[in-house]
């Protein structure tokens, strides 16, 4: 069974420029996560899909960031326009539908450096 | 809310000795948690998890953590470490119930000397 894939592993931008993530969860996982570690820091959480509804979107840092789940399938982080803080590593996780006990599954997260 | 402190971002030392890793929470609510691991160039792996029931969870690969509620404190530890546990590691919180976010420690970069 394939695990949750993100793409692209690494990406170099300009400051200003745009860039799309993209997350795919593993297959009949109804809850998506994106989360974010910005470099020296702890992994800070983004927002949570159920299907293709946002859960919650507190951890979202302002309003250059969109996050999307059409279809409630794969998932798509675009960062417009990106500044230097944005730079970091963004992972997508995903769980099954039901408590908070059932177990998260990582990507291995999409390096972005914005320069 | 949820905060998690991992008093340790490095943690040293040599192949077979024991380890332990510090995990501290705060939560004002009942919680799961979790301690992730992240091998060099890999992404996030669960390692271990408590939900509830025996305060001691252990790891396929040695590890152990045990829940102490009295001292909000979910330490990670292994009896003898192999160089290929170098890794960082990842403590976790999330809340009790429908699926909810995790919080996480700063984490703490486990290093093994031969």
């Amino acid at each position: 069974e394939a695990g949750v894939t993100q793409f692209p592993s690494h990406s170099v931008i300009e400051k200003g420029q745009t860039v799309t993530l993209r997350c795919d969860p593993i297959s009949g996982h109804d809850n998506l996560y994106w989360y974010r570690r910005v470099m020296g820091k702890e992994i800070k959480f983004l927002l949570h899909f159920v299907k293709e509804s946002k859960q919650d979107e507190s951890g979202m840092p302002n309003n250059r960031f969109l996050a999307e789940r059409t279809g409630g399938t794969y998932s798509t982080l675009k960062v417009q326009p990106a500044e230097l803080e944005d730079s970091g590593v963004y992972f997508c996780a995903s769980s099954q539908e039901g408590g908070s006990g059932n177990t998260i599954y990582f990507g291995e997260g999409s390096w972005l450096t914005v320069v | 809310a949820q905060s998690v402190t991992q008093l340790d971002s490095q943690v040293p030392v040599f192949e077979e000795a024991p380890v332990e890793l510090r995990c501290n929470y705060s939560s004002s609510v009942s919680v799961y948690l979790f301690w992730y691991v992240q091998y060099p160039n890999q992404g996030l792996q669960l390692l271990l998890k408590y939900l509830s029931g025996s305060t001691l969870v252990e790891s396929i690969n040695g590890f152990e953590a045990e829940f102490n509620k009295s001292q909000t404190s979910f330490h990670l530890r292994k009896p003898s470490v192999h160089i290929s546990d170098t890794a960082e590691y990842f403590c976790a919180v999330s809340g009790v119930g429908r699926a909810q976010k995790l919080v996480f420690g700063q984490g703490t970069r486990l290093t093994i000397n031969p």
